[in-house]
């Protein structure tokens, strides 16, 4: 199957600062990667939908500008967690499709974050 | 909009077999789709199903899909304790709907 890395696994910030997640995909090319967040003991709740060359579409009540994506390439996309507070801990995941349209979704293997 | 429900607890005993249960509401969706998290862990894909057929057999793993009543089951036949985890049901293609998960506990 298709494999998707997230970077870094798990990171532990200070409160006002800044953290970018990474999430590639290794050995196929993804136009559409998928970021969602995962509170302890509850189910995984997208965020946005990365676009390579185009910006990202936010699902209702995600702050864009809190949640800076960057799908700069077809193979990377970047969450970038703005201004982080302790609310904003949380575990991140990204997915990525191999192919267009309604095919399986291959998922990174998670960013545990820790804001203190 | 999409919802998707699951009940939250199931617990056996080893060698028995384990049924999940999921309903979703999307009659639109292509694919469903079973993904199995262990703590601290990212999520595994254990299987997904093809929305025009009725079962998907492999090897302990078998998903029955009753698309009339929007209702999809993993059932797990002999369950090991290495089993024991949370089950998530989703929907969708690209962006997945995913249920509440299921923690399967699973006793010696």
């Amino acid at each position: 199957g298709a494999v998707v890395s997230q970077h870094p696994s798990w990171v532990i910030c200070k409160s006002g600062t800044s953290v970018k997640i990474e999430c590639r995909s290794l050995d196929f090319q993804a136009t559409t990667m998928f970021w969602y967040r995962q509170f302890p003991k509850q189910s995984l709740m997208l965020m946005a939908t990365s676009n390579e060359g185009s910006k990202a579409t936010y699902e209702q009540g995600v702050e864009k500008d809190k949640f800076l994506i960057n799908h700069a390439s077809l193979t990377l996309s970047t969450l970038t967690v703005t201004s982080a507070h302790p609310e904003d801990s949380s575990f991140y995941i990204c997915s990525a499709n191999r192919y267009r349209g309604n095919t399986e979704a291959f998922f990174g293997q998670g960013t545990r974050l820790t804001v203190v | 909009g999409e919802d998707v429900e699951q009940s939250l607890f199931l617990s056996v005993r080893e060698g028995d077999s384990s049924v999940i249960n999921c309903t979703y509401t999307d009659s639109s969706s292509t694919y469903l789709y079973w993904y199995k998290q262990e703590p601290g862990a990212g999520l595994q894909l254990l299987t997904y199903i093809f929305s025009n057929m009725d079962m998907k057999q492999d090897q302990r793993l078998t998903v029955l899909l009753n698309k009339k009543d929007k209702h999809l089951s993993l059932r797990i036949a002999d369950t090991q304790t290495g089993d024991s985890a949370i089950y998530f049901c989703a929907e969708g293609g690209g962006k997945l709907i995913f249920g509440q998960g299921t923690e399967l506990s699973v006793k010696p």
